[in-house]
């Protein structure tokens, strides 16, 4: 079992859409939580990041963890075709490397 | 600013020959990391340089790879007698600080295709 676990879509939406990207995890020490946008034939870009449990907005994106499910999600609202994108979250391990997920290839349709 | 820059954007080569992957980190940044993405997959991570410290070499898939970083600042991965199963997108990213926080910052890649 990988310790980072996320499903790879694709996940094909229609525009306007809320979009709800999750990952699962299973080490319990993992305390921030980071979510990574890559644009095809482009390297990835941190989107936003949280701080062990709750929620944090940034404009249509809102990160959410819920470290007693290990389980945590990004939401995007009204999804526009510029969000179509693959979105990788990752975690810090204790010498702050980042373990990461597959990834989850987003399609948002005009 | 100046971000990570990788060359060659795209590399076509026989297999069995050797082929040479630069990136240019950012100015600075005293961590470099080289990535592989094989198609629809995620970040498969192959070594890590964080100064003057040995490199991590735990995730080089087989003594074909090797990759060295000069002068702290940019970074050569070579693949020896390449093999079909070596295509993917390399991917170098560089980070100030190593710190749980800190940002990796990613090149745009070099997409590599072994015939």
């Amino acid at each position: 079992q990988k310790e980072v676990e996320q499903d790879p879509g694709p996940l094909s939406v229609p525009e306007g859409a809320i979009v709800s990207l999750n990952c699962t995890y299973s080490n319990s020490a993992f305390q921030y939580f980071m979510w990574y946008r890559q644009y095809s034939r482009k390297g990835p870009e941190l989107l936003m990041y949280t701080y062990s449990s709750g929620n944090k907005e940034d404009g249509r994106f809102t990160a959410q963890v819920d470290k007693s499910s290990k389980y945590i999600s990004l939401f995007i609202r009204d999804s526009q075709p510029s969000d179509s994108a693959t979105y990788l979250c990752a975690m810090p391990d204790s010498n702050y490397q980042l373990i990461w997920g597959a990834g989850t290839k987003l399609i948002i349709k005009p | 600013g100046a971000g990570v820059s990788q060359s060659p954007s795209n590399k076509v080569t026989e297999k069995g020959k050797d082929v040479e992957l630069r990136c240019d980190p950012i100015s600075g940044h005293t961590a470099l990391y080289w990535y592989r993405q094989s198609l629809g997959q995620g970040l498969e991570f192959l070594i890590y340089f964080q100064g003057n410290s040995a490199p991590d070499k735990s995730g080089l898939p087989s003594d074909r790879f090797s990759a060295e970083r000069t002068g702290g600042s940019v970074s050569t991965l070579t693949i020896q007698r390449t093999q079909q199963e070596d295509s993917a997108v390399y991917l170098c990213a560089s980070r100030k600080l190593v710190r749980a926080t800190d940002t990796q910052y990613f090149g745009p890649g070099t997409r590599l295709t072994v015939l």
